[in-house]
C-alpha cells in the first residue's frame, strides 16, 4: 500500500528556535499534501494544504509565517515552525493523497518546545 | 462547512461482543467518507472508506461500515471485538473541489475501551 514517512518522529528543542519537519511519499507521487495539528486527547485540526510547486494555503486562524510550508517536489513536503514556542508544542501529522488508497498518513511529529 | 459528529467520546465493550461506533456528518453533497485508529502517540490507520457505490463498505481487521445518506450516517461496527482493537477510532469527511482533493474534516473522536 502507499506510504507516507515523516521525521523526526518526536523532537524537542528551545523555545524561540526553528524546527522543521519532512514528511515523504515513498511509492507514489503526491501532487497534494496535508498538514494537521492535534492536541492531546483531542482531534485533527487541518492547518494547510501543501501543492506541489505552489504555495501552500492555509486554514482560518493559521500563521502562514509562523508554519512554513514548502513542497518542493512530488514526494516531499516540510513544515519549519519557526520561532517556536512552547503554545506550538503538538503533535503533527502529514497526509498525502493518492489515487488507490485515498489519504495516507505519516506516523507524526511529537514536538515539544521548551 | 463540513463537519462530523461522533456522539460517543468514550465506549467500553468486553472482549469477544460486537461493536458499534457511530458518526453523523453535514455537508451539502456527499462527501468521500473514513475510518481511521490512532493508537497512542502514533499515526492513523485507515480502515476502510466509502467514495461510491456499495453502501456496505468491508475493512480491514474484521471492520465495516454502512453508509446511510437518509440518516446522513456512516457508522462503524465489528462483530467481535478483541482487546488489540483498544484505539481511538476517527471519523472523517473529505471532497474533491475543482481545485483538487481537500484535506479532511475529523470527528472529535471515540476512545475504545475493551473490557476481559
Amino acid at each position: 500500500g502507499a506510504v507516507v514517512s515523516q521525521h523526526p518522529s518526536r523532537v524537542i528543542c528551545k523555545s524561540g528556535t526553528s524546527v522543521k519537519i519532512e514528511c515523504r511519499s515513498l511509492d507514489f507521487q503526491a501532487t497534494t499534501m496535508f498538514w494537521y495539528r492535534q492536541f492531546p486527547k483531542q482531534s485533527l485540526m487541518l492547518m494547510a494544504t501543501s501543492n506541489e510547486g505552489s504555495k501552500a494555503t492555509y486554514e482560518q486562524g493559521v500563521e502562514k509565517d509562523k508554519f512554513l510550508i514548502n513542497h518542493a517536489s512530488l514526494t516531499l513536503s516540510t513544515l519549519t515552525v519557526t520561532s517556536a514556542h512552547p503554545e506550538d508544542s503538538s503533535f503533527y501529522i502529514c497526509s498525502a493523497r493518492d489515487y488507490i488508497y485515498g489519504y495516507t498518513f505519516g506516523s507524526g511529529t511529537r514536538l515539544t518546545v521548551v | 462547512a463540513q463537519s462530523v459528529t461522533q456522539p460517543d467520546i468514550h465506549i467500553t465493550v468486553s472482549e469477544g461482543a460486537s461493536l458499534e461506533l457511530r458518526c453523523n456528518y453535514s455537508y451539502g453533497a456527499t462527501p468521500y467518507l473514513f475510518w481511521y485508529v490512532q493508537s497512542p502517540g502514533q499515526g492513523l490507520q485507515l480502515l476502510l472508506k466509502y467514495f461510491s457505490g456499495d453502501t456496505l463498505v468491508q475493512g480491514i481487521k474484521g471492520f465495516e461500515a454502512e453508509f446511510k445518506r437518509s440518516q446522513s450516517s456512516f457508522n462503524l461496527r465489528k462483530p467481535s471485538v478483541h482487546w488489540s482493537d483498544a484505539a481511538e477510532y476517527f471519523c472523517a469527511v473529505g471532497m474533491y473541489s475543482g481545485g483538487g482533493a481537500d484535506g479532511l474534516t475529523f470527528g472529535k473522536g471515540t476512545h475504545l475501551i475493551i473490557q476481559p
